[in-house]
């Protein structure tokens, strides 16, 4: 398999429910990054990870806690949601964290929220 | 703070015409700019960087502009065609110097 993929594409989950999103890339790259995208709102820029380190969190709630256990993975885990939660979250990885670099999308898990 | 505009309507031409899209930004001095393409629950896809020194890119149809004192890059699809219909995004860098800041995205239907 190929390019980035996550899972599971849909979730609905309660607010007290803990669940977590996947992201696998097969690409070689070192950086990976977690986005949320609204409706009528530019993606946001969550979390970067970089060779399995965090370099960035965007004033993120904690209810959202990120893990790189290696280059290849990368998961957000959920915890007491809130209904403006509900968002469509993109996984990325690029060669490296430059800026200048390409960024490849997953296809996204749409999370409902209710 | 950083900021990045791109046509808040949407935008409807016929097919074969040239489509244009616009990206304005404030309080940035990026080194580079890219473009993605979104379609309707899919992730975005990659098109096109510039790069601040360049003032012009092309790959195929798709041709894009860089001019840093206006602030401004212009995105052209040269005879469009229905599958060009998606969202097309313009990312510049932050200025933490990696990652990307994305705008809305403008909305582009072609139609036959």
């Amino acid at each position: 398999e190929t390019g980035v993929t996550q899972t599971p594409r849909h979730l609905v989950m309660g607010m007290t429910n803990k669940k977590s999103l996947k992201c696998e890339q097969h690409l070689g790259h070192n950086a990976m990054y977690w986005y949320k995208q609204s409706a009528k709102k530019p993606l946001e820029l969550m979390f970067v990870y970089s060779l399995e380190e965090r370099v960035e969190n965007n004033s993120v709630p904690s209810r959202f806690s990120p893990e790189c256990p290696n280059s290849s993975h990368l998961f957000l885990h959920l915890h007491t949601l809130q209904p403006e939660d509900s968002a469509l979250y993109l996984c990325a990885s690029s060669q490296d964290r430059d800026s200048a670099d390409t960024q490849y999308f997953g296809p996204g898990t749409r999370l409902t929220v209710l | 703070s950083q900021k990045i505009e791109q046509n808040s309507e949407a935008l409807n031409i016929q097919e074969g015409k040239t489509a244009t899209l616009t990206c304005n930004y404030t309080n940035y001095s990026p080194a580079y700019l890219q473009w993605y393409r979104q379609d309707p629950g899919r992730g975005p896809v990659f098109l096109l960087l510039i790069r601040e020194n360049e003032k012009e890119k092309r790959k195929e149809r798709l041709k894009v502009t860089f001019d840093t004192t206006l602030k401004q890059s212009l995105f052209h699809i040269t005879a469009s065609q229905p599958a060009d219909s998606a969202t097309y995004l313009c990312a510049l860098e932050k200025n933490s110097g990696y990652a990307l800041n994305f705008g809305k995205g403008t909305s582009l239907l072609v139609t036959p």
